[in-house]
């Protein structure tokens, strides 16, 4: 079962460079989630997708865009790379629906900017 | 927005013995999740709490949700190797919140020989 699969693994990056990360599941959830995590504070919501062809801010939104290409894929995507960015990158994705369903994540994009 | 707070920030303890880590919410909660970190590795789901007084375990891990529903625990009894790692808590922004989570700070979980 590959659950939630992220690409890359790491990357590392030039200041001002740009950069898509891919997430893709195959558990036919309805929503998808970037977080990032940064040391002494969790993981911080950048953006979700509630259903396919939505998108909406979270809490960390600036510096990045996102697509939700389909119901599988979510990218987030960095237009102009700044050091501040520098973390661990993760997707999740969750069935919408009744209930408190748990999200699902990947393995997690470590990513430096220098 | 909501805040969660865990306590400890992180602790060591010796394979056998057991440990309590806490997650305090600054409102009221509406369904609490406790995920397990491996560095270098995702969260890995393993409990969610929404009823106040709730209580679930699962092998030798017991979560439960007190009854004003603005704290949780997660117990480990006769932790083993295995059991090192992070711990975080997530909780639900609300009833209606498209399943956003926010998430605490983590506790780091060392288990020693």
């Amino acid at each position: 079962n590959a659950g939630v699969t992220q690409t890359p693994k790491f990357q590392v990056l030039k200041t001002g460079q740009s950069m898509t990360l891919q997430c893709a599941q195959d558990m036919n959830h309805n929503s998808m989630y970037w977080y990032r995590q940064d040391p002494g504070m969790g993981l911080r919501l950048i953006y979700y997708s509630a259903s396919e062809g939505t998108t909406d801010k979270g809490e960390v939104p600036n510096g990045y865009n996102v697509s939700r290409l389909n119901k599988r894929e979510f990218s987030l995507r960095l237009e102009s790379a700044a050091p501040s960015q520098t973390s661990v990158y993760f997707c999740a994705s969750r069935q919408q629906g009744w209930g408190n369903q748990p999200q699902h994540f990947g393995d997690g994009t470590r990513l430096s900017i220098l | 927005s909501q805040e969660l707070e865990q306590s400890p920030q992180s602790l060591i303890v010796q394979e056998g013995k057991n440990l309590t880590i806490n997650c305090t919410s600054s409102k009221t909660l509406y369904g609490l999740y406790w995920y397990k970190q491996k560095y270098g590795e995702g969260l890995i789901f393993l409990m969610m709490l929404q009823k106040g007084g709730e209580e679930k375990s699962h092998e030798k891990i017991t979560a439960k949700l007190d009854e004003k529903k603005q704290q949780s625990s997660l117990h480990i009894t006769a932790s083993q190797p295995s059991h090192a790692g992070i711990y975080l808590c997530g909780a639900r922004e609300g009833t209606d919140s498209w399943g956003k989570l926010q998430f605490g700070a983590g506790t780091q979980v060392v288990v020693t020989p």
